[in-house]
């Protein structure tokens, strides 16, 4: 089985600062990441994925985050933020090549609120 | 629209009562997914189908909940003789299965158990 820990209910950031969301995992068994946004009133969408290859993955929006297998973490970054960022950020993941429960689910984080502040 | 569609999306009801919710994915989709999330928490795994199959449901998932794809299409999750601790944002998603993990979510539909 898989788990999630996003340490930061909530983070505050000025506008136009950068900000960094913090994601670690835990799995026994080889992972894929995911992260998603879920803005005010609407439905979770997909922001980036980390299935292989190079360990910074970029997404909409400007956002990138970077899978570091040691540390068994997935940091969400972006350089400068907007108002519009301003929603509730989904931290998740998913373990392959083993068994397990809701193996072919995903397994999400609390998440954590990005709040923007003019 | 070609999304996620999910009805009804409030739903007020009296314990012990049952509910019924509906989901139309993304026509392309194969796969399809509950989850259920409550205040503060992250979506929590309930079940999942291939096409009309449920291969997977979560220990989450008591025997009042039931879950239906009768055709590979639309789903149905049944919350029988509600209680309190069913209140919640029941959300659906959809994927193609060589893309797994690349959910499709619906707003959802969010339950009041009074």
């Amino acid at each position: 089985a898989q788990s999630v820990t996003q340490l930061d209910s909530q983070v505050p950031v000025f506008e136009e600062a950068p900000v960094e969301l913090r994601c670690n995992y835990s799995s026994s068994v080889s992972v894929y990441l995911f992260w998603y946004v879920q803005y005010p009133n609407q439905g979770l969408q997909l922001l980036l994925k980390y299935l292989s290859g190079s360990t910074l993955v970029k997404g909409i929006n400007g956002f990138e985050a970077e899978f570091n297998k040691s540390q068994t973490s997935f940091h969400l970054r972006k350089p400068s933020v907007h108002i519009s960022d301003t929603a509730e950020y989904f931290c998740a993941v998913r373990g392959y090549g083993g068994s397990g429960g809701g193996a072919d689910g995903l397994t999400f984080g609390k998440g954590t609120h990005l709040i923007i502040q003019p | 629209d070609t999304g996620v569609s999910q009805n009804p999306r409030h739903k007020i009801t009296k314990r012990g009562q049952n509910v019924t919710f509906r989901c139309d994915p993304i026509s392309e989709h194969n796969r399809l997914y509950w989850y259920r999330q409550t205040l503060g928490q992250g979506p929590e795994f309930l079940t999942y189908f291939q096409n009309e199959a449920q291969l997977e449901k979560s220990r989450l998932l008591s025997d009042r909940f039931s879950a239906e794809r009768p055709k590979g299409s639309f789903s149905t999750l049944e919350i029988q003789r509600t209680e309190q601790g069913d209140s919640a944002m029941y959300l659906c998603a959809s994927s193609l299965a060589q893309r797994a993990g690349e959910l499709f979510f619906g707003e959802g539909s969010r339950l009041t158990v009074l």
